[in-house]
């Protein structure tokens, strides 16, 4: 099966610096990549996500960019506020069901903390 | 975008005694579902897939007859922890995606378990 390996596990950024979250994926086959943001005791919430065919994608302050050769995934995230601070999962998806719908497999997390 | 409500938010029970999650889409139809459990300070692990109107699929080393899972239609599907134990408790947080949205997850609220 697929198997999402994101680091670093913690990283702590002071406010207005920029943060970057990496994520690899070990299947090939894999062809949809949501980065979620999930704050303590809350659902996660979809902030970006990319598709095989696309090589960046941005959002504002969020960006994301994909290598499909290299099999990894990462998130950056410019002029962070304290209100970035959360817990970032990485997931990697394969289609199944006909192409009709995604599973999700997600990577450990990343506890992003900003300080003012 | 799509609305995924669980239900019971917040839920305390002896050990031994059996809990009832639900999980429904509320503007859309899903006829698959995923649910989720998530330790604390963990990533979210996929327990199971749902699947109306037949059997869920079960990921390795869940316990199909611990954790019932039942989708009797296009917008419920429900979790059991039958004989709930302390190790049990957990968070457990359902999805669904929308037929057509082509791979975006929509997360409940999530059901915070305590099993004493």
């Amino acid at each position: 099966g697929e198997n999402v390996e994101q680091h670093p596990s913690t990283l702590s950024v002071q406010e207005g610096d920029s943060a970057v979250i990496k994520c690899t994926y070990s299947d090939s086959a894999s062809n949809y990549f949501p980065w979620y943001k999930q704050e303590l005791g809350k659902r996660p919430q979809l902030i970006i996500d990319i598709r095989s065919n696309v090589g960046e994608k941005k959002d504002q302050r969020i960006a994301v960019t994909l290598n499909k050769t290299a099999k990894h995934f990462s998130l950056h995230i410019t002029e962070t506020q304290p209100e970035d601070s959360a817990v970032y999962f990485c997931a990697a998806s394969i289609p199944w069901g006909g192409g009709s719908n995604y599973k999700l497999t997600f990577g450990k997390g990343t506890l992003l903390t900003v300080n003012p | 975008g799509a609305v995924v409500s669980q239900h019971p938010s917040w839920v305390i029970c002896k050990s031994g005694t059996s809990v009832k999650i639900e999980c429904r889409s509320l503007d859309f139809q899903a006829t698959t579902m995923f649910w989720y459990r998530q330790f604390p300070k963990q990533s979210l692990m996929l327990m199971a897939t749902s699947n109306e109107g037949s059997k869920a699929t079960y990921e390795q080393g869940v316990e199909k007859d611990k954790f019932l899972i039942n989708h009797a239609s296009l917008t419920l599907s429900t979790l059991t922890v039958t004989s709930a134990h302390p190790e049990d408790s957990s968070f457990y947080i359902c999805s669904a995606p929308p037929a057509g949205v082509g791979g975006e997850l929509f997360f409940g609220e999530g059901s915070r378990l305590t099993v004493l």
